[in-house]
């Protein structure tokens, strides 16, 4: 099916372990970005990407690595899980022009 | 850097009655703005988008919004509230230097029969 895909929907895990979101998108779009979402922050941008091997950090980018070899894939990777990481996760791609389509997102809890 | 502030977390309205949701930006090139909704436990959905050309843009399920370049404001509007439009909605601003899509903190819309 087209569209953008995030998997998985519902994560829980332990502080301090390594945990990957990914993301995959079909449109073949050139431009990724990964978004968090919490109660009075609204949407934050984690990082972006605007092609294949190119990445760049966005407003809170701090304990997150992300990665693109492929223009469709856009893991994002929590490298050692804090509590303050507990948060939905958005992933979004777009054509350059800023218009995003989203995926379902990802609820990760860390214990 | 861009930025963008949305007026008011929670915005309550009866049905039938208009819906406005204040949005201000801050940009240092023209931007593309842009308003999104999110229903509850799902992912966001464009509702319309300004890039350039008309200031006052009309958007899916009724809403519009008018960009004044003068006020850096990006409103957005519906005569008449639907129960159905209850969900929170967000708006967005796009410079073309930096290649960030960024979001503001949301309103949540609530309507009341």
């Amino acid at each position: 099916d087209a569209g953008i895909t995030q998997s998985p929907r519902y994560k829980i895990t332990e502080t301090g372990r390594q945990v990957t979101l990914m993301c995959h998108q079909t449109w073949s779009h050139s431009y990724m970005f990964w978004y968090r979402q919490d109660l009075g922050h609204g949407l934050r941008l984690i990082y972006y990407s605007a092609a294949a091997d190119i990445t760049d950090k966005g407003e809170v980018p701090d304990g997150y690595v992300v990665s693109r070899s492929k223009t469709e894939n856009f893991p994002l990777t929590l490298e050692s899980a804090t509590r303050s990481q507990t948060s939905v996760y958005f992933c979004a791609s777009s054509t350059s022009g800023g218009e995003a389509f989203f995926g379902q997102g990802t609820r990760l809890t860390v214990v | 850097a861009q930025s963008v502030t949305q007026l008011g977390s929670h915005v309550s309205v009866s049905e039938g009655a208009l819906v406005l949701l204040r949005c201000n930006y801050s940009s240092s090139v023209p931007p593309y703005l842009f308003w999104y909704v999110q229903y509850p436990n799902q992912g966001l959905q464009l509702l319309l988008k300004y890039t350039t050309g008309a200031t006052l843009v009309k958007g899916i399920n009724g809403f519009e919004a008018e960009f004044k370049k003068s006020e850096t404001s990006f409103h957005l509007t519906k005569p008449s509230a639907h129960m159905s439009d209850a969900a929170e909605y967000f708006c967005a601003c796009y410079g073309g230097a930096t290649n960030k899509l960024i979001f503001g903190t949301g309103t949540l819309l609530a309507v009341q029969p």
